[in-house]
């Protein structure tokens, strides 16, 4: 969706590497979501982010909320080859908490 | 505890052909949807449903219909397959108050 953008769309790290992927949103965000997708199966959720300036972290994944510029980044630190996959970001940009918008995903492989 | 389960897992079609995909979710959650998913356009929404006897369009619900008769079962219906409706689709449900979603591992549809 161009109303989110995701950079970079990929990116290759090797092990032990920190990376830090953006989302950036063109219009107001009621609600901020992060998923991690495998290939070839479904998306697992990671974090919510809802108020501007709010961090949250599960294991070694960082998710942080921007909401001036309306932008969040996940950053992980120390990548293993377990980090691998699709991350995509979601955003609730209807203010109906009914339906999330998702960015296109930034494919990550970590070289071990 | 099963959480969103899709039917079938693959299924190739002819063009013209239709088919029905379900969706079936055990956690009571009001809210269900239908996203594809095609390389380099990230996932879009298709149809989605606020409850029982409910259903909304979304971004792309161009060729598709949905029901929603019982609420923990959302279908997606295609009555006359193109082959642009090949994709990957994703059901999805949550509850309300958040969009936190559960997915489904994903349906694989080929129209030939």
């Amino acid at each position: 969706s161009q109303e989110l953008e995701q950079s970079p769309q990929s990116l290759i790290v090797q092990e032990g590497k920190n990376l830090t992927i953006n989302c950036t949103s063109s219009k107001t965000l009621y609600g901020l979501y992060w998923y991690k997708q495998k290939y070839g199966e479904g998306l697992i959720f990671l974090m919510m982010l809802q108020k501007g300036g709010e961090e949250k972290s599960h294991e070694k994944i960082t998710a942080k909320l921007d909401e001036k510029k309306q932008q969040s980044s996940l950053h992980i630190t120390a990548s293993q080859p377990s980090h691998a996959g699709i991350y995509l970001c979601g955003a609730d940009i209807s203010g109906g908490y009914q339906k999330v918008t998702f960015g296109i995903g930034t494919k990550l492989q970590v070289i071990p | 505890n099963a959480g969103v389960t899709q039917t079938p897992k693959f299924r190739v079609l002819k063009t013209g052909q239709s088919m029905t995909l379900l969706c079936a979710q055990d956690m009571n959650h009001e809210y269900m949807y239908w996203y594809r998913q095609d390389p380099g356009m990230g996932l879009r929404l298709i149809h989605y449903s606020v409850g029982e006897g409910t259903t909304a369009k979304g971004e792309v619900p161009d060729g598709y219909n949905v029901s929603r008769l019982k609420k923990q079962n959302f279908l997606l219906g295609l009555e006359s397959a193109a082959p642009s409706q090949t994709s990957v689709y994703f059901c999805a449900s949550s509850g309300t108050g958040g969009v936190t979603y559960t997915f489904g591992s994903g349906t694989r549809l080929t129209v030939v």
